[in-house]
């Protein structure tokens, strides 16, 4: 079973600035199977990055994701006010499947 | 647009039973795939906690798969003529006590949550 952690718990930012969020897998992932989502107090998830750094449809630029074998990394660039929420990796590598405990941008 | 709606959520006594369901469409929308062409998973959100990976069931439903505290006690289907996914929850336990939520697969890998719906809150209380 493979464990994430996040890190760290909670960052917080202003508008504008830059967020550096890292995801760091208990053994390495093959084929960067690594996915990271947004979720805004009170509504479902939603899925930003798959394969450690494709944007999904219709995410801005702004968001990227890069990595490869056990350590992972979300950059959100000029922090909209939209972009406040938790943020969650997941590995797919195979079941069970587990998401990391979130980081908090506030 | 491609809508996931779940229902079926309650208040139920510890050891009881559930039915959660999820009806889905626009999934034809520009693709040309339907119901069937997807692989669809359970995911819950205990309350203030993060998300849980519950169970998959592939497009073919070849298989099933489930976190292990949940095994033996959940299963997972879909009726594709209705394109419905259910998850039958057995002998409920307190620490299930969750949002559950629908989620479509990407259709890559497999195991990727494209499309969420907006999930139905299960209380598992005596």
């Amino acid at each position: 079973e493979i464990v994430l952690t996040q890190s760290p718990a909670t960052l917080s930012l202003s508008p504008g600035e830059k967020a550096t969020l890292s995801c760091r897998a208990s053994q390495s992932l093959s084929n960067y199977y690594l996915a990271w989502y947004q979720q805004i107090p009170g509504q479902s998830p939603r899925l930003l990055i798959y394969g450690a750094s494709s944007r999904a449809t219709g995410i801005p630029d702004r968001f990227s994701g890069s990595g490869s074998g056990t350590d992972f990394t979300l950059t959100i660039n000029r922090l909209e006010p939209e972009d406040f929420g938790v943020y969650y990796c997941q590995h797919y590598e195979s079941p069970p499947l587990s998401f990391g405990g979130g980081t908090k941008v506030e | 647009q491609v809508q996931l709606v779940e229902s079926g959520g309650g208040v139920v006594r510890p050891g009881k039973s559930l039915r959660l369901s999820c009806a889905v469409s626009g999934f034809t929308s520009g693709s040309g795939l339907t119901f069937s062409d997807y692989a669809m998973h359970w995911v819950r959100q205990a309350p203030g906690k993060g998300l849980e990976w519950v169970a998959t069931i592939p497009d073919d439903e070849s298989d099933e798969y489930y976190v292990d505290s949940v095994k033996g006690r959940f299963t997972i289907s879909r009726d594709n003529s209705k394109n419905t996914l259910y998850l039958q929850m057995n002998s409920l336990r307190t620490e299930d006590t969750a949002v559950y939520y629908c989620a479509r697969d990407l259709g890559l890998h497999g195991g990727v949550f494209d499309y969420w719906g907006q999930g139905t809150l299960v209380t598992v209380s005596s």
